[in-house]
């Protein structure tokens, strides 16, 4: 069964700042791979998403992520945060097996003025 | 991309009750899933829900307590018996189609 872990439970990174929020998955094939944002009282929107292809995707917000199979990792990155950017992000893994998908718990973005 | 609704929005239950979630979604869609989101928690798949079938549920959860029904295409119930306060989360359905996961808005529930 694949499994996803996100060691930092939480980030702060001042505005303007760098960001990448960690996430490694673990299944035996190559996995499908998504990154959500959720915040303060609203659902949960996608951010980007990985299937196969170019390793390195774009997505919404000015993010993008890195799939590296040697590293089993998929890290979240943005060059430059804002203020707006303060928020819950969910690494998750699916498969091509059925279309579940499980999230790791989460890393709460914390924003400095 | 696909609309999924929930009803209710939210709702506040006493122990030893029952409440019903609604999930509608605007496309015909084989698989739905149901997930729960406890306070400052992640997401956690409660079970998959294939229409005119069984629903398939994670381990740690059982039927005789989220009973799921799959009328159609594009309906779902889960249904939380017998809550307690531990029971108290955030309910949201999702479907997957082209590719992309999608959640409805969410069920707000609190156990007294």
């Amino acid at each position: 069964a694949q499994s996803v872990t996100q060691p930092d439970i939480h980030i702060t990174v001042s505005e303007g700042a760098s960001l990448e929020l960690r996430c490694n998955y673990s299944y035996g094939a190559t996995p499908y791979l998504f990154w959500y944002v959720q915040s303060p009282g609203q659902g949960l929107q996608l951010l980007l998403k990985y299937f196969s292809g170019d390793t390195l995707v774009q997505g919404i917000k000015g993010f993008e992520a890195e799939f590296k199979r040697s590293q089993s990792s998929f890290n979240l990155r943005k060059p430059s945060v804002h203020w707006s950017d303060a928020a819950e992000y969910f690494c998750a893994v699916g498969t091509n097996r059925d279309d579940k998908i499980i999230f790791g718990k989460g890393t709460r973005l914390h924003i400095l003025p | 991309s696909a609309v999924i609704s929930q009803k209710p929005s939210r709702d506040i239950c006493q122990r030893g009750t029952s409440l019903t979630i609604q999930c509608q979604v605007d496309s015909q869609v084989t698989m739905m899933f149901w997930y729960r989101q406890q306070p400052g928690q992640s997401l956690t798949l409660i079970a998959t829900a294939n229409q005119g079938s069984e629903a398939t549920y994670e381990s740690g959860f059982v039927i005789d307590k989220f009973p799921i029904s799959r009328p159609n295409l594009t309906f779902s119930t889960l249904t939380v018996s017998n809550m307690s306060p531990e029971d108290s989360s955030i309910y949201l359905c999702s479907l997957e189609a082209g590719n992309e996961q999608f959640f409805g808005p969410g069920t707000r529930l609190t156990v007294l």
